[in-house]
């Protein structure tokens, strides 16, 4: 099965700076019709899970052109840019590539 | 506009039996694939299944492999998850979400938690 491992657990962020989230895959996540299918997704504290981002960079219906994903293979990045309050919560990349689909451990978004 | 209501959740000893049910509306239900997703009391999410429109393919976590069912009825917009041999670590807020792009997209619903324990 394919492991999903994020860097860092815990990310202390001044607000108005950038923060950046690694997440790793264990094989390729490209697909055999040429897609990577790696997402994104926020939950903030008290609420349900919400998507940002599909197949490396492609951002959901809402979500702000600050937050941006790039990557590929095995390797992929989560950028939000001028942190505001409302980005607090955690973050989880999932591969959807490969059965058993799997998500990452979370990284927890903090304002410093 | 768009909703999922999950329903059926509860509490149950080790062993056991639950079915969720997810009620939804505003969308064409029999085009889109389908998942449950859970998340034990503090922890991260973990995908457990996902079912495809008419119900042919059913792909599991090896966690649930042969415990859990996914289902759907296309008549009644309604996605199933029948639970059997429940087990302590099956605790959780169990989500269904309807799939985009091989992936859980908005809106989710609230959840409904299920309880394993004696």
């Amino acid at each position: 099965d394919v492991v999903m491992t994020q860097s860092p657990l815990s990310l202390p962020v001044t607000l108005g700076q950038t923060a950046s989230i690694s997440c790793r895959s264990s094989q390729s996540l490209v697909y055999s019709d040429g897609s990577t299918y790696l997402n994104w997704f926020q939950q903030r504290p008290g609420q349900s899970p919400r998507r940002l981002i599909y197949k490396v960079s492609n951002r959901d219906s809402g979500v702000p052109d600050r937050i941006s994903g790039i990557g590929s293979d095995t390797d992929f990045t989560l950028i939000i840019s001028r942190v505001e309050a409302e980005d607090v919560g955690v973050y989880y990349c999932m591969q959807a590539t490969h059965w058993p689909y799997a998500f990452g451990q979370g990284t927890k978004l903090e304002i410093k | 506009e768009v909703q999922l209501v999950e329903s059926g959740g509860g509490l149950v000893q080790p062993g056991g039996s639950l079915r969720l049910s997810c009620a939804t509306s505003g969308f064409a239900f029999s085009t889109y694939w389908m998942h449950w997703v859970r998340q034990a009391p503090g922890k991260g999410l973990v995908w457990v299944a996902r079912i495809n429109g008419d119900g042919s393919n059913t792909p599991y976590a090896d966690s649930v492999k042969g415990r859990f069912t996914i289902s759907r009825d296309n008549a009644k917009n309604t996605l199933y998850l029948q639970m059997n041999s429940l087990r302590v670590e099956d605790t959780a807020v169990y989500y269904c979400v309807r799939d985009q792009y091989r992936g859980p997209v908005d809106p989710w619903g609230q959840g409904t938690l299920v309880t394993v324990s004696s």
